[in-house]
């Protein structure tokens, strides 16, 4: 079993729907957790790091459920560009353990 | 952008030919990571960096090597290339956040072909 692990997706979404990516982790010693985003043919790009309050920025909204060892991001009024594979990482001492990824297409 | 740079960006080399990698970073961080890309496996760490020629090996270490000399400069290589490390090869730095914790940034990527 993987470390972490996300629903490959694609989720195909119409412009402006609101889209919910979760991912679990099966080592609770993790003490950091991100979403990256990475664009076709690209390098992953950090979105957001995600802490136990949950936070939020503009569209964006990451949660983190320590108990139930999910992390959560929700993206709202979904845009043409928020098309890519979103990534779920867990950081362990120093190591990051990266999921598979879920791909979002947002159609016009 | 963390100022990392990777070269070359793409390469087509032949089996049982060495291949190396380079990751050049401008920030001084301490740690940096290879990982390659595959699909229907995502991310996996190859091989990291800790100091100057201070390393360790990742998930998928087999068949590669890594040397740190400068801080600056975090090398990939591959002694004897086989079909199967054809792959997107991408290296990161680890920068260490004000208010504590970790985020990681990456280079812009190799494409590395073994024919």
């Amino acid at each position: 079993r993987k470390e972490v692990e996300q629903d490959p997706g694609p989720f195909n979404v119409p412009e402006g729907a609101t889209v919910a990516f979760n991912c679990t982790y099966s080592n609770s010693a993790s003490q950091s957790f991100f979403w990256y985003r990475q664009d076709c043919r690209k390098e992953p790009k950090l979105l957001m790091s995600v802490y136990s309050s949950g936070n939020e920025d503009g569209r964006f909204t990451a949660q983190l459920n320590r108990a139930s060892q999910y992390i959560s991001l929700l993206i709202r009024d979904s845009k043409l560009s928020d098309s890519a594979t979103y990534l779920c990482v867990g950081l362990y001492g120093q190591n990051f353990v990266f999921g598979p990824g879920t791909r979002l297409s947002v159609l016009p | 952008d963390a100022g990392i740079t990777q070269s070359p960006r793409h390469k087509v080399t032949e089996t049982g030919t060495p291949v190396t990698l380079r990751c050049h970073q401008t920030e001084n961080h301490r740690y940096m990571y290879w990982y390659r890309q595959d699909p229907g496996h995502g991310l996996r760490l190859i091989h990291y960096s800790y100091g100057v020629k201070d390393t360790d090996k990742g998930e998928v270490s087999d068949g590669y090597s890594v040397s740190r000399s400068k801080t600056e400069d975090f090398l990939l290589t591959l002694e004897s290339a086989t079909s199967s490390q054809t792959s997107v090869y991408f290296c990161a730095i680890s920068r260490q956040l004000a208010g504590g914790g970790n985020e990681q940034f990456f280079g812009p990527g190799t494409r590395l072909t073994v024919l």
